[in-house]
This record gives C-alpha cells, structure tokens and sequence, in this order.
C-alpha cells in the first residue's frame, strides 16, 4: 500500500484555476469513487474539502470540485484566493477497509 | 458542536509503547461512525493508522498492524490508541478523526497531539 502521488506544489495567481492530480492504481483510486481531499493549514488539523470523488460537504464553497478518470483523482479550484493557500491532501479507499493517502500538494496564490 | 479532543504523553522512549485517547463530545461514541487515528511526522505527510467501530470492530494500516491496538471505551465516550515498540519515525503529530456521514472519508477532526519518540 504505497502513498498515492500528488504533485509537491501548485501555484496560480488571483483568479485563476488550478488542478492537483492525486495518482493510484487500480486497487485504490481507479476501482473506488471514494477519494476525498482535505485542506491543511499550518499547525492545523486536516479539513475535509471533497468526498467520494466529488461531492462536497456543507460549508465547503464551490470553488472547489473534484473528479476522478482513470486511476488519477484530481482536485480543481476555481478563481484561486489568498485564502486558499495550504496543503492539500487526497486520500483513497484502497480495499479491505484500508486507506490510503497522497503525498500532499503545496499550493501558492501568486 | 461535536468535538474530538486527543490526549496523552508528549514524550516517549525508544522501544517503549505510545498510547493516546480521543474524548468525543457532543457525540456518542456509539452512534454509527467509525472513529480513526491519523498520524503526521513533522514536515510530511498524513497516514491513516486504523479505525474503530462501537461494536470493537478495526481496521489497520497493513504497515503498522503488528504494532497497533485500537480500542473504544463506551463508558467514557472516548477510543483509544497504543502503538508498541516505536522509534524515532514513529514521531508524529497523531490525530484522531470520525468519518463522513457513515462514508469512507473523515469529516471531523481533533485538533492534534504531537508525540516525540526520544530517549
């Protein structure tokens, strides 16, 4: 069970749109719609942003959206804002009740 | 307003056993979620350690079940975490979390407990 990949950052000015890419296999993110991505702040603890695939939770702005093709989730923020700045991290079901986590992304708002 | 708050020693020796509690509160520890751990190194990155339902039913990380005991204590609302014979990568800041609407995410999370493995 090794950590799904994800790119180490991302940046993108004011405005724009990113995309992180969380890479699997096919035993976890490419047989399952249960990926999730989490926003992590420095010192804080993870907060659930998506869940399985593409959903968000109440609260979570729409700026955010998720989808999955393949064995590679992604995670698009749309019209980027300081306030977006932190880590973010996808996780999988991976089988036999396990998960598994990606390796995080930095994003930066130029 | 659920909470989960995690607690325990800062401060472990080498080969000794570490070993947190998650207090729920606001929630039964015996409503239908299940309730995981999650650990941090510092710097790095998150890794799902295991999960607990009511029943006593867990689930482990592959690469740490030999090590690991996950535990609930329904009379005092809260679960527990040991984790034996641990060393210096088992430094961590740990978190204890409840899943999303019954699914496989985790939508509520403690704030943290920083746990150094030193002599």
């Amino acid at each position: 069970q090794s950590a799904l990949t994800q790119p180490a950052s991302v940046s993108g000015s004011p405005g724009q749109s990113i995309t992180i890419s969380c890479t699997g296999t096919s035993s976890d993110v490419g047989s399952y719609d249960l990926v999730s991505w989490y926003q992590q702040y420095p010192g804080k603890a993870p907060k659930l942003m998506i869940y399985e695939g593409s959903k968000r939770p109440s609260g979570v702005s729409n700026h955010f959206s998720g989808s999955k093709s393949g064995n590679t989730a992604s995670l698009t923020i749309s019209g980027l804002q300081a306030e977006d700045e932190a880590d973010y991290y996808c996780c999988s079901y991976a089988g036999s009740s396990t998960y598994v986590f990606g390796t995080g992304t930095k994003v930066t708002v130029l | 307003q659920v909470q989960l708050q995690e607690s325990g020693p800062g401060l472990v020796k080498p080969s000794g056993t570490l070993s947190l509690t998650c207090a729920v509160s606001d929630d039964s520890i015996i409503s239908s979620h299940w309730w995981s751990w999650v650990r941090q190194p510092p710097g790095k990155g998150l890794e799902w350690i295991g999960e607990i339902y009511h029943s006593g039913s867990t689930n482990y990380n592959p690469s740490l079940k030999s090590r690991v005991t996950i535990l609930v204590d329904k009379s005092k609302n809260q679960f527990s975490l040991k984790l034996i014979s641990v060393t210096a990568a088992d430094t961590a800041v740990y978190y204890c979390a409840r899943d999303h609407l019954h699914g496989s995410s985790f939508g509520l999370w403690g704030r943290g407990t920083l746990v150094t493995v030193s002599s």
